[in-house]
Formats: structure tokens, C-alpha cells, sequence
């Protein structure tokens, strides 16, 4: 069965910093990744996927995320943090061979401070 | 545009009440999913369908029932609340394996 691990609850860090939030799955198959952010009191938006091709790929503000099939990893970076990007974010897999149910991780919340 | 819509923001139930939770998108997307959100958890999958008249059960289905008439609507009935079925509740939508659209809502306190 595939699971989403999620370590880091919390990560603080100063504006203009950057930052890694990690991501690690297990699964016997293949898999399409997400990453998703909800902001306080909102719903769920999409930041980036990866379903084929290059296994770097870039989302909406400036965030980007590298899938690495030998460590079944897929952390999410961005080179300098705003204020406004504080939020929870979530990791996200597809469930067995359906491409459209997803598993997510615990999330994790990023607190950025100036 | 409105996207995903839920209704309401908020509710407060009585354990045993029963009440149904209102989720439509004007995206004429044909998957749509409901999903629970516990304090530090990630979401849990709780039912989803994949079109008019076909439904399915996700992770976490038990006390849940819904019903899929139209391509637009999705509810989700509670029929006996219970306490651990207080909630933040996400409807979302999808077109295949592609970004699912998530609406902003449900809190809902069973006591």
C-alpha cells in the first residue's frame, strides 16, 4: 500500500532564506506526485505535479520540486521565502494504479518570519 | 467562475442528528471527492466519483453515505453523528489525473 511521509511538522525560517520541505513515499508502482498549500481558513491549491518526463519541475511562486525515483523522494524547494508563504503544505501520491485518488502526508507548515 | 463550492462554512451538531453536506463545481468535471481533514493530519479520502451515478468508497467511508445524481453536485449525508466525526470537511473536482480543485469548507462540530 503507499503511504506519504511527511517528517518535518514545522519549519520556521526568516524571509529571504531558503527552504527545503521533505517528502518521501513508498509505493510498488508508479506514481504521479503533488504538492499542495492551503492557506489559513482556505482550501487546498495545487502548487506543482509531476506526473512523466523531467524530474525537476517548477510551480507557481517560484517554488520548484525534484523527484527522485531511488530514494522515492519528492521535496520541495524555494531558493527565497516570502512572508506570504506561510501555510501548511501537503504532499500528495497516487493511490495503487488509479491516477486520480491520492494519499497525503501529515503536512507541514511553514512559518516564515522576518 | 466559482469553482468548488460547499455549503455551509459551518455547523454544530448534536450527536445522533443527521445532516447533509452540499458540494457543486460548474467545471463539468467528472470526478469529484470528499475528503476529512483531522488536526495535524493530512486529508483522508472518504468517498469519490467518478461520474453521474457511479460512487465509491475511499479510506475512510464508515458513517458516510453520498449520492452523485448530476455531474455538478456531490452531497454528503451524516446520518447518526458522532463526536469523531468533528471535521473540517473538503469537497473537491477533478478532470482525471489532472489538479483537483478544492473548495473551501466544512467545519463541523458533533457535541
Amino acid at each position: 500500500a503507499q503511504s506519504v511521509t511527511q517528517l518535518d511538522s514545522q519549519v520556521p525560517v526568516f524571509e529571504e532564506a531558503p527552504v527545503e520541505l521533505r517528502c518521501n513515499y513508498s509505493s510498488s508502482v508508479s506514481v504521479y506526485l503533488f504538492w499542495y498549500v492551503q492557506y489559513p481558513n482556505q482550501g487546498l491549491q495545487l502548487l506543482l505535479k509531476y506526473l512523466s518526463g523531467s524530474t525537476l519541475v517548477k510551480g507557481i511562486n517560484g517554488f520548484e520540486a525534484e523527484f527522485n525515483k531511488s530514494q522515492t523522494s519528492f521535496h520541495l524547494r524555494k531558493p527565497s521565502v516570502h512572508i506570504s508563504d506561510t501555510a501548511e503544505y501537503f504532499c500528495a501520491v497516487t493511490i495503487g494504479d488509479s491516477s486520480y485518488k491520492l494519499i497525503f502526508g501529515s503536512g507541514t507548515r511553514l512559518l516564515v518570519r522576518p | 467562475n466559482a469553482g468548488v463550492t460547499q455549503t455551509p462554512k459551518f455547523r454544530i451538531l448534536k450527536i445522533g442528528q443527521s445532516m447533509t453536506l452540499q458540494c457543486t463545481q460548474d467545471m463539468n468535471h467528472n470526478y469529484m471527492y470528499w475528503y476529512r481533514q483531522d488536526p495535524g493530519m493530512g486529508l483522508k479520502l472518504i468517498y469519490y466519483s467518478v461520474g453521474a451515478g457511479i460512487t465509491d468508497k475511499g479510506e475512510v467511508p464508515n458513517g458516510y453515505n453520498v449520492s452523485r445524481s448530476t455531474t455538478e453536485d456531490f452531497p454528503l449525508r451524516l446520518e447518526l453523528a458522532a463526536p469523531s466525526q468533528t471535521s473540517v470537511y473538503f469537497c473537491a473536482s477533478s478532470a482525471r489525473a489532472e489538479t483537483q480543485y478544492f473548495g473551501p469548507g466544512t467545519r463541523l462540530l458533533v457535541l
